[in-house]
């Protein structure tokens, strides 16, 4: 069965350092991992995606997440923090099954504050 | 293109109540899913609906159903509420169903429901 794990429930940076948000997988079949972003009061937003191509995927705002499987990894990075980064952001792997892709399985999220 | 809509966006119910909630999908975004947000549990999936049918299911009491209709608008229902049901209930609709083998299609996310229950 294919899980996340999100390292830190609370992550703190100042305004333009780098942002490192931990995530490893577990799969027994070659993962589609997400990273979504989830500000306050708001939906779910996809901020990337792998789907087996490029190992170094970019997403929007800046964040870039690599894949890494030697060390079952997926984690999140930017390189400058900004105050309007603030939200909170969970990584994600889909299921498989017989009949093809099936849910999104959640990490437990991992808060992220940006401090001026 | 509008977004993914959800109606209500709060809703205050008492325990063993049961409630309704309606999600409109992007136009032309035949599946739709359905998922539970709670501080304990995290993002959990309900269940997914694509023509009609309902494909994936989660683990969750038989007291948590769903539907679509032809135009691929989707209800979810939870009956008997308790106050554990309160949480923020989150739909997605994406192209075509994930299953069957195809490429996986991108979940476009609503607002979500958020649920009180007393």
């Amino acid at each position: 069965a294919q899980s996340v794990t999100q390292l830190g429930s609370h992550v703190s940076v100042s305004e333009g350092a780098l942002v490192l948000l931990r995530c490893n997988y577990s799969s027994s079949v070659p993962p589609y991992l997400f990273w979504y972003v989830q500000y306050p009061n708001q939906g779910l937003q996809l901020l990337l995606k792998y789907t087996s191509a490029a190992t170094l995927v970019k997403g929007i705002n800046g964040f870039e997440a690599e894949f890494k499987k030697s060390e079952t990894s997926f984690h999140l990075t930017k390189p400058s923090a900004h105050m309007s980064d603030a939200a909170e952001y969970f990584c994600a792997v889909i299921t498989y099954s017989s009949g093809g892709y099936n849910k999104l399985i959640f990490g437990a999220g991992t808060r992220l504050a940006v401090h001026p | 293109k509008a977004g993914v809509t959800q109606t209500p966006r709060y809703l205050i119910k008492t325990r063993g109540q049961q409630v309704t909630l309606s999600c409109s999908p992007i136009s032309g975004h035949r599946s739709v899913s359905w998922y539970q947000q709670t501080p304990g549990q995290g993002l959990q999936f309900l269940f997914e609906y694509f023509s009609e049918t309902q494909r994936n299911k989660g683990n969750f009491p038989g007291r948590f159903s769903g539907r679509q209709f032809s135009n691929s608008r989707s209800e979810m229902n939870v009956s008997t509420l308790e106050l554990g049901d309160s949480a923020l209930y989150l739909c997605a609709s994406s192209l075509k169903s994930s299953g069957g083998g195809a490429a996986y299609n991108e979940q476009f996310f609503g607002p979500g429901t958020r649920l009180t229950v007393l």
